[in-house]
């Protein structure tokens, strides 16, 4: 059974530092990685993807990877208060379009950024 | 960039009425939709596999009788809620797959999710 892991926080953290969003998945078959953001009320929106081995960087937003250790994060720097949000982390086991799995998605992490 | 469009953002009903639920691609064709739910303050649970010209997929637990799934065309998949109970008060957001943005990549763009409310 596939399981997505997440602290679901709070997690508060001053404006203008770093955010540290962890997740941990199950599935070691597991091959593409996402991060949602989600507003309250509102649909998640995809914030980072990432499919190999390191860091990946997008603006203030860092996805990082480890599949032996079964863990991928997301950095963001330079928080702001509008990065408040919940914060999903999605896993899907098949890289290549022959699959058509929906996204297992973590509980999330719900961050706050204080001004 | 991807959208997808779903009709209507919030619905209140009365206990055993139905409920459709509408999901549109509007800038590309998508020949497989996702349905998920959501509780409050839960996570995102998949429903079902929505196919376009064929039938539903539907995740263990889910009464597939309950929750009508049709995918007539390549741009619009709908859910129906049938027999609708307060316990199915909840929010619905349909997903749909844009290959354009990445070869394989099993990219998802969400609606904007129907917030369901049953009396």
């Amino acid at each position: 059974q596939k399981e997505v892991e997440q602290n679901s926080g709070p997690l508060s953290v001053p404006e203008g530092a770093i955010a540290s969003l962890n997740c941990t998945y199950s599935d070691r078959v597991s091959q593409s990685f996402f991060w949602y953001r989600q507003y309250s009320g509102k649909s998640p929106e995809l914030i980072m993807s990432i499919y190999s081995n390191g860091d990946k960087e997008d603006g203030r937003f860092t996805a990082q990877l480890n599949k032996a250790s079964q863990y991928v994060s997301l950095l963001i720097r330079d928080s702001q208060p509008s990065d408040s949000a919940t914060y999903l982390c999605a896993v899907n086991a098949k890289y290549s379009g022959g699959g058509a799995d929906g996204l297992t998605f973590g509980k999330g992490t719900h961050l706050i950024i204080q001004p | 960039g991807a959208v997808v469009s779903q009709h209507p953002s919030r619905v209140i009903c009365k206990s055993g009425t139905s409920v459709k639920i509408e999901c549109r691609s509007l800038d590309f064709q998508a020949t497989t939709m996702f349905w998920y739910r959501q509780f409050p303050k839960k996570s995102l649970m998949l429903m079902a596999t929505s196919n376009e010209g064929s039938k539903a997929t539907y995740e263990q637990g889910v009464e597939k009788d309950k929750f009508l799934i049709n995918h007539a065309s390549l741009t619009l998949s709908t859910l129906t809620v049938t027999s609708a109970h307060p316990e199915d008060s909840s929010f619905y957001i349909c997903s749909a797959r844009d290959t354009r943005r990445g070869s394989g990549a099993n990219v998802l763009t969400f609606g904007a999710g129907s917030r369901l409310t049953v009396l």
